[in-house]
C-alpha cells in the first residue's frame, strides 16, 4: 500500500514563512507535487519535485528527499490569500502514473 | 491555457436517479482524465482513471457498474451516478494531463451532488 502524512493544519502570520512536510511511503515513487485548493474550488497545481533538491517558483518553493521519502512545501511571505489547504500528492510509475494525494494541511494566515 | 470544465456545477436530485457529469478539457486534448470524490474537510479520493477509447480503469472499492465512465474523444469524459443515494453526495472533481506522464494535472471547477 501507500500512505502520506502531513499536518491536518498550520497557522502563521502574515508576511511569515511557512513550511508544510509531508512524509509518504509507496512502492514505485515517481514524484511528489503539491496542490492548493480554496474552500469551495478545485484544486490548482503548484509545483512538482522528481529530483533531490529544490524547486523554487516564486514565494513557494518545494523541495525532495527521495533517501528520506520526506518533501516539504515552503510559503513565504505569506499573505491573506495563502489562506488555504494544502495537499501533497505522489506520483507513481507505471501504468497511467495516478496521483495519490494527502489529507492535506489547512493554512491559516492570520494578521 | 490548459483549461478543464466540468458540467453541471451542482446538481440535486432524487435518490435513485441518474446523474451525468461531463468534464471536457477545453484547449487541449487529453488522452487521460482522471476522476476524484472528495467529502467535506478530506482529501481528493481517486475514483477511476479514464482513457479515450478504452475502458475505465477504477481504483479499489469503486463499483464501476455505479459509476460509469465514458471517454468518447480526447476533449470529453463523462461520469455518470447511476441509482444515486444520499451517501453519494459528494464533491466530484475531474482531472486532465496535457500529455502522457505529464506533471501537472489540470483540474476542473468540480461538481457538488446532492442526493435527497
Amino acid at each position: 500500500g501507500q500512505s502520506l502524512e502531513q499536518p491536518s493544519e498550520v497557522t502563521a502570520v502574515e508576511g511569515a514563512i511557512v513550511q508544510i512536510n509531508c512524509t509518504y511511503q509507496t512502492s514505485g515513487f515517481y514524484g511528489l507535487s503539491w496542490y492548493q485548493q480554496h474552500d469551495g474550488g478545485a484544486p490548482t497545481f503548484l509545483s512538482y519535485n522528481a529530483l533531490d533538491g529544490l524547486e523554487e517558483t516564486g514565494r513557494f518553493s518545494s523541495f525532495l528527499s527521495r533517501s528520506d521519502s520526506y518533501g516539504y512545501l515552503l510559503l513565504q511571505e505569506l499573505q491573506m490569500k495563502d489562506s488555504a489547504s494544502y495537499f501533497c500528492a505522489v506520483k507513481k510509475s507505471g501504468g497511467y502514473q495516478k496521483v495519490t494525494f494527502g489529507i492535506g494541511t489547512k493554512l491559516q494566515v492570520i494578521p | 491555457g490548459a483549461v478543464v470544465s466540468q458540467h453541471p456545477s451542482w446538481v440535486i436530485c432524487k435518490s435513485g436517479t441518474s446523474v451525468k457529469i461531463e468534464c471536457r478539457s477545453l484547449d487541449f486534448q487529453a488522452t487521460t482524465m482522471f476522476w476524484y470524490r472528495q467529502f467535506p474537510k478530506q482529501s481528493l479520493m481517486l475514483m477511476a482513471t479514464s482513457n479515450e477509447g478504452s475502458k475505465a480503469t477504477y481504483e479499489q472499492g469503486v463499483e464501476k457498474d455505479k459509476f460509469l465512465i465514458n471517454h468518447a474523444s480526447l476533449t470529453l469524459s463523462t461520469l455518470t451516478v447511476t441509482s444515486a443515494h444520499p451517501e453519494d453526495s459528494s464533491f466530484y472533481i475531474c482531472s486532465a494531463r496535457v500529455s502522457a506522464g505529464g506533471e501537472t494535472q489540470y483540474f476542473g471547477p468540480g461538481t457538488r451532488l446532492l442526493v435527497l
